[in-house]
């Protein structure tokens, strides 16, 4: 099996609005990571767990903040967005995040930001 | 500074006939290949991956990838396309060592006329 599973499909939210993404996948996987993904664009790296440790922030603001409860968990919060935050948020995981593997995607997350 | 290339930004091809999807990268060494699928509003589906060995990769849907070194290239082929193959196509390279980051090209969209 390997699913990544997402919720909710879609997200609307207004400027002041706080909000959580989630992600859950049973792989066993101990890597876990957060991309965006605007349209026609390739999707880009956000932030890398492994072994529930942050291990990549790239330079994200700090209006989204990153949560591993566990290793088949992936958070995200959101906090005073922008329009600009809308976008397609893809969840994926893979076995070890030491090194370059393969990555595991779930059907990810529309957020629209009011 | 490693890079990935996918010089068609869109594609359009008769249901049944061939396909080729390019991917060209730059990188020192031989790097992780992988081709990924995306339908409209969905997560990345992975096609094939190729990490080392036999240069002609096998995928899932009855595509192929073959790598070439001496062209830097990793080309995406079917023999014969399906209506439901419409969707965009992501190359992504990476270090097998070093990094968790893939490296995505700006992906073809690919459009299959009946």
């Amino acid at each position: 099996d390997t699913e990544v599973t997402q919720t909710p499909k879609h997200l609307v939210m207004g400027m002041t609005n706080k909000k959580s993404l989630k992600c859950e996948q049973h792989m066993g996987h101990r890597a876990m990571y957060w991309y965006k993904q605007k349209a026609k664009k390739p999707p880009e790296l956000m932030f890398v767990y492994s072994y529930e440790k942050l291990s990549i922030n790239e330079s994200v603001p700090s209006r989204f903040s990153p949560e591993c409860p566990n290793s088949s968990l992936l958070n995200l919060h959101l906090h005073a967005l922008q329009p600009e935050d809308s976008a397609l948020y893809l969840c994926a995981s893979s076995q070890r995040g030491t090194g370059l593997e393969t990555q595991y995607f779930g059907p990810g997350t529309r957020l629209l930001v009011l | 500074a490693q890079s990935v290339t996918q010089p068609d930004i869109h594609i359009t091809v008769s249901e049944g006939a061939s396909l080729e999807l390019r991917c060209n990268y730059s990188y020192g060494a031989t790097p992780y290949l992988f081709w990924y699928v995306q339908s409209p509003g969905q997560g990345l589906q992975l096609l094939l991956k190729y990490f080392s060995g036999d240069t002609l990769v096998q995928g899932i849907k009855g595509f192929e990838a073959e790598f070439k070194r001496s062209q830097s290239s990793f080309n995406l082929r079917k023999p014969s396309v399906h209506w439901s193959d419409a969707a965009e196509y992501f190359c992504a390279v990476g270090a097998p060592t070093g990094t968790y980051k893939y490296i995505f090209g700006t992906g073809t969209r690919l459009k299959v006329l009946a």
